[in-house]
């Protein structure tokens, strides 16, 4: 089983700044990763597929970038809206099912 | 319009069974190129991958549960019903259903709001 792994487990921002998230796969998915952000008594919204595509209504400010086993989600300036916690997830072998990452939080610093 | 809306018990005791239906609405379960996972987190925790069913009927489970797990379709009902046997405390969490969508990538692209499922005597 592909095991992710993401740092840091938390990330303190100030608003404005920039926020540089890391997922790590234990073997190469390719580019079959996504990112999820997940707000307190809310279900994930997608943020990112294959690696590096936007989803539908999500702003230029994220960006994903990496292929094989590191990944990186950016956010270019931290909006208020944005703080909140951020899951990778492998689907390299996807008939075979998906795993998550522990989650990165980003508060406010 | 895309939604997906679990149910289910709220409290369910130790050893009994789980049951969740997901109703989706706005995409046919008999669409090519379209699936529904069910994925739990625990209060305060991560999320977790339990299961999945394809437009062909394909089915794929968790592996640390697969012999718990029976996912099933009603593409009439648009309905994903997922069973869980032998429940225990620590399967305490909140259930979602979620759409995938796989093309030249692939998309886990709605969910559903989430049931939170408390298992306890």
């Amino acid at each position: 089983e592909i095991v992710m792994t993401q740092s840091p487990a938390t990330l303190s921002v100030s608003p404005g700044e920039r926020a540089t998230l890391s997922c790590r796969a234990s073997q190469s998915v390719s580019s079959n990763l996504a990112w999820y952000q997940q707000k307190p008594g809310q279900a994930p919204r997608l943020l990112i597929y294959g690696a590096s595509t936007r989803a539908t209504g999500i702003p230029a400010r994220f960006s994903g970038s990496g292929s094989g086993t590191e990944f990186t989600l950016t956010i270019s300036s931290l909006q208020s809206e944005d703080f909140a916690v951020y899951y990778c997830q492998q689907y390299n072998n996807w008939l075979r099912g998906f795993t998550f990452g522990p989650g990165t939080k980003v508060d406010i610093k | 319009q895309v939604t997906l809306k679990e149910s289910g018990p709220v409290l369910v005791k130790p050893t009994e069974t789980l049951t969740l239906t997901c109703t989706v609405s706005g995409f046919s379960l008999s669409n090519a190129r379209m699936g529904v996972s069910w994925i739990r987190q625990p209060p305060g925790k991560a999320l977790e991958w339990l299961a999945h069913i394809f437009s062909n009927d394909e089915k794929s489970y968790s592996t640390s549960l697969k012999s718990r797990l029976t996912i099933s379709k009603d593409t009439s009902k648009s309905q994903v019903v997922l069973t869980m046997t032998n429940m225990d405390p620590v399967d305490t969490a909140t259930y979602y259903c979620a759409r995938i969508e796989y093309s030249s990538s692939l998309k886990v692209d709605y969910w559903g709001q989430g049931t939170l499922v408390t298992v306890s005597s």
